[in-house]
C-alpha cells in the first residue's frame, strides 16, 4: 500500500541543523523526492534520491535513504528564516504520480 | 524555459456549478498531473495525461475529468461542485518518457484556488 508519514511540526533555530523525517511503505518506489511549499505557492522541488543511494548531498541540503526501514531524512545545514515552509516528501507510485507525505511544518526563529 | 502556468490563479464558484482548470506545462514536457491539495486530505493525486491519454487515475469520484491536447496543454474538470470540492488544485509537468517503472522529476505550478461557496 501507499502510506508516507512526517512528524507535522519542528521548530529550531537560525544557524542550527534541521533533520525532517518521513517513512513510506511501498518499498517499489525507484525515487524519493523531497519538496518545499513556501505560504500561498505551488511546490518547490528540492532534491531527489534514487532508491539505490544510500545519501545525496547538495549544498546545504542532506538525503538519507534507509531502504530497510523505509526511511528517508532530509538534513538542512544552517538553517536560515528564509527555509520556513512545508516540506513533502514524496515517493512515486507508477507512471508520474506522486505520493505525498503529510508535510512537515518547519518554524525558524532568529 | 518558462515554468508551469496555471489559470486561472483563484476562482470562486457555488454549489452545483461547473469548473475548468488550465494547465501549460514547460515547453517538451508531455506528461501532465494534477493534485488536490486541502488541509483535511493533503496532496492527492488526480489523474495524469501522457500524449493525450490518461495513464493513471487516482481515487476520486467521476465527477473529475481531464483531458490532453496535441500541444500536452491540459484542463480538468469538475462539475457539480460540493463544499469539500474547495482545494489548491496543483498541476506538474515531466517529460513523461520514463513510463511506469521510473519517477521523473515533476515541476509545479503555482496553483489554482479553488473556493465553492
Amino acid at each position: 500500500g501507499e502510506d508516507v508519514e512526517q512528524s507535522l511540526f519542528l521548530s529550531v533555530r537560525e544557524g542550527d541543523s534541521s533533520v525532517i523525517n518521513c517513512t513510506y511503505t511501498d518499498s517499489s518506489s525507484t525515487y524519493l523526492y523531497w519538496y518545499k511549499q513556501e505560504p500561498g505557492a505551488g511546490l518547490q522541488l528540492l532534491t531527489y534520491i534514487f532508491s539505490n543511494m544510500d545519501m545525496k548531498q547538495d549544498q546545504r541540503l542532506t538525503v538519507l535513504l534507509n531502504k530497510k526501514d523505509k526511511h528517508l531524512s532530509l538534513r538542512i545545514a544552517d538553517t536560515q528564516t528564509g527555509d520556513s515552509a512545508i516540506y513533502f516528501c514524496a515517493e512515486t507510485g507508477g507512471f508520474q504520480k506522486l505520493v505525498f507525505g503529510t508535510g512537515t511544518r518547519l518554524l525558524v526563529s532568529p | 524555459k518558462a515554468g508551469v502556468t496555471q489559470t486561472p490563479r483563484y476562482l470562486i464558484k457555488t454549489r452545483g456549478q461547473q469548473v475548468t482548470l488550465s494547465c501549460s506545462p514547460i515547453s517538451g514536457h508531455r506528461s501532465v498531473s494534477w493534485y488536490q491539495q486541502t488541509p483535511g486530505q493533503g496532496l492527492q493525486f488526480l489523474f495524469e495525461y501522457f500524449s493525450e491519454t490518461q495513464r493513471n487515475k487516482g481515487n476520486f469520484p467521476g465527477r473529475f475529468s481531464g483531458r490532453q491536447f496535441s500541444n500536452s496543454r491540459s484542463e480538468m474538470n469538475v462539475s457539480t461542485l460540493e463544499l469539500g470540492d474547495s482545494a489548491l488544485y496543483l498541476c506538474a509537468s515531466s517529460s513523461g518518457e520514463g513510463g511506469r517503472a521510473i519517477g521523473e522529476t515533476q515541476y509545479f505550478g503555482p496553483g489554482t484556488r479553488l473556493l465553492v461557496l
